[in-house]
């Protein structure tokens, strides 16, 4: 099987421009997670996806943040204008339904390093 | 406000030795705990979890502690070898995450390097 697929797997980009991240969940996975590890910071959740619905973006940090989910397949995460303070690898997880996480847990991708400078 | 406290956040052990991780939390809603190892370059992967009915789990060398009253849980690996080099991390999550999203709180995470 194959796994969370994420790219690129880095990503240098001056504040001001944009950075889309893309992610691939595992095939058949409803559940589809974005979360984001800062420098030296915990990872942190961004927001979740049930197929193609936005189940929960409370953790997504302000409106220059945009995600999508094309018929339930690939996730897009939009950063636009990017600033210095959203560095940091992104992360993508998806699992088969909720009651995975007793059994399984998320299966995250290897991540994207973002770097703005 | 930070939710789950993890520590050490480094830690150096001998080959063969036992490493011990920590972590304590806030949230009494929390249900579910799992440990995520993570190598260079890849992402986290699920190692062992544990739900907060049992005291502790125990798979092959990593053993879960679970202290419900004192809202502790701890990941000890035996006999630790140079291949668990990795950093580590505590999670949990609560039904009542987010619009019962379940997400993963996650501690800051443990860098373990075990020495020959």
């Amino acid at each position: 099987e194959a796994g969370v697929t994420q790219f690129p797997s880095h990503s240098v980009i001056e504040k001001g421009q944009t950075v889309t991240l893309r992610c691939d969940p595992i095939s058949g996975h409803d559940n589809l997670y974005w979360y984001r590890r800062v420098m030296g910071k915990e990872i942190k959740f961004l927001l979740h996806f049930v197929k193609e619905s936005k189940q929960d973006e409370s953790g997504m940090p302000n409106n220059r943040f945009l995600a999508e989910r094309t018929g339930g397949t690939y996730s897009t995460l939009k950063v636009q204008p990017a600033e210095l303070e959203d560095s940091g690898v992104y992360f993508c997880a998806s699992s088969q339904d909720i009651g995975d996480r007793f059994y399984y847990g998320y299966t995250f991708g290897s991540g994207t390093r973002l770097t703005v400078v | 406000q930070q939710q789950v406290k993890q520590s050490p956040q480094s830690l150096i052990v001998q080959k063969g030795g036992i490493s011990i991780i920590n972590c304590a939390y806030e949230n009494t809603a929390f249900d579910y705990f799992p440990w995520y190892q993570q190598f260079p370059g890849k992402g986290p992967a699920l190692l062992i979890a544990i739900r907060p009915d049992v005291s502790e789990k125990k798979e092959g060398r990593f053993t879960i502690s679970f202290n419900k009253s004192a809202k502790q849980f701890s990941l000890h690996i035996m006999d630790s070898q140079p291949g668990d080099s990795a950093t580590y991390f505590c999670a949990a999550s609560s039904p009542f995450s987010g619009a019962g999203s379940y997400q993963l709180t996650f501690g800051k995470g443990t860098k373990l390097s075990v020495i020959p």
